[in-house]
C-alpha cells in the first residue's frame, strides 16, 4: 500500500519551454503533497507543500511564479516548471502523506522525474 | 528544524548486521525520529520511525537512546539491495528536512 507515482519519469526540453510533472497517490487519499528537488550528489531540498484545494506553501527562495503547483484532488498534484532554463535541470521528487493513526505523517515518495533543460 | 548528524559513509559485508548511527541532540520532546533510504536514481523510501521505544518492522529495527539524543538503525542481515543513502530525520513542524545521510556500501 501507499504507492505514489510520477509522470513522466524523464523529460528533456528546450530552454524557455514549460514542463508539467504529475504526482499521484494510487491507493490512498493524500491530505498533503510535497515537492522536492535534488541536484546531483546533493540531498533533497523541499520546494513546497500543498494541500488539496489550497494554495501551495513555498519554501524560502523558491519562486512560486516559476514553479506552479496545482493540487486539484486528493490523489493528484502537478508541478509546472515555467520557462525552464538549464539551471532548472534536476531530479524532482514528490511525496504524499495522510494522517495515520499515530499522527506521524509518514511520507511516501514517488520515483522521481529527471528534468534536463537544453 | 532539529539537526541530525550521521557518518558520511559506511561499509558492511553482505549477510552481516549493519548499525547506522544518528545523533540528534537537539530533538524536541514531541519530534519523531524517522529513517528513510534512497537507492540510486529513485525517490526515498520510508524505513521506520519511532518516538521513545525501540521499534521493529520487516525492514529494520530502530534503537532509540533513553535520552533520545541518538538512535541506531539496524539492518539485521544486509543484502546488496540495501546499498543506499540512509537519512535520519527528526520529524517536526510537518516537514522532513533531509541532511546528507549515510551512504551505505555493501561488500559482496
Amino acid at each position: 500500500g501507499a504507492v505514489v507515482s510520477q509522470h513522466p519519469s524523464r523529460v528533456i526540453c528546450k530552454s524557455g519551454t514549460s514542463v508539467k510533472i504529475e504526482c499521484r497517490s494510487l491507493d490512498f487519499q493524500a491530505t498533503t503533497m510535497f515537492w522536492y528537488r535534488q541536484f546531483p550528489k546533493k540531498s533533497l531540498m523541499l520546494m513546497a507543500t500543498s494541500n488539496e484545494g489550497s494554495k501551495a506553501t513555498y519554501e524560502q527562495g523558491v519562486e512560486k511564479d516559476k514553479f506552479l503547483i496545482n493540487h486539484a484532488s486528493l490523489t493528484l498534484s502537478t508541478l509546472t516548471v515555467t520557462s525552464a532554463h538549464p539551471e532548472d535541470s534536476s531530479f524532482y521528487i514528490c511525496s504524499a502523506t495522510y494522517a495515520g493513526t499515530d499522527h506521524t505523517d509518514t511520507q511516501y515518495f514517488g520515483p522521481g522525474t529527471r528534468l534536463t533543460v537544453l | 528544524d532539529a539537526k541530525t548528524t550521521q557518518p558520511n559513509s559506511m561499509e558492511s559485508n553482505e549477510e552481516e548486521p549493519v548499525h547506522l548511527p544518528c545523533n540528534h541532540s537537539t530533538i524536541s520532546g514531541t519530534d519523531y525520529i524517522h529513517w528513510y533510504r534512497q537507492l540510486p536514481s529513485q525517490g526515498p523510501e520510508y524505513v521506520i520511525h519511532g518516538l521513545t521505544s525501540n521499534v521493529n518492522n520487516r525492514m529494520a529495527s530502530l534503537a532509540i537512546a533513553e535520552d533520545r539524543k541518538s538512535s541506531t538503525l539496524i539492518l539485521h542481515r544486509a543484502t546488496l539491495r540495501d546499498a543506499a543513502v540512509y537519512y535520519c530525520i527528526n520529524f517536526g513542524n510537518e516537514k522532513l528536512t533531509f541532511g546528507t545521510g549515510t551512504r551505505l556500501t555493501i561488500i559482496p
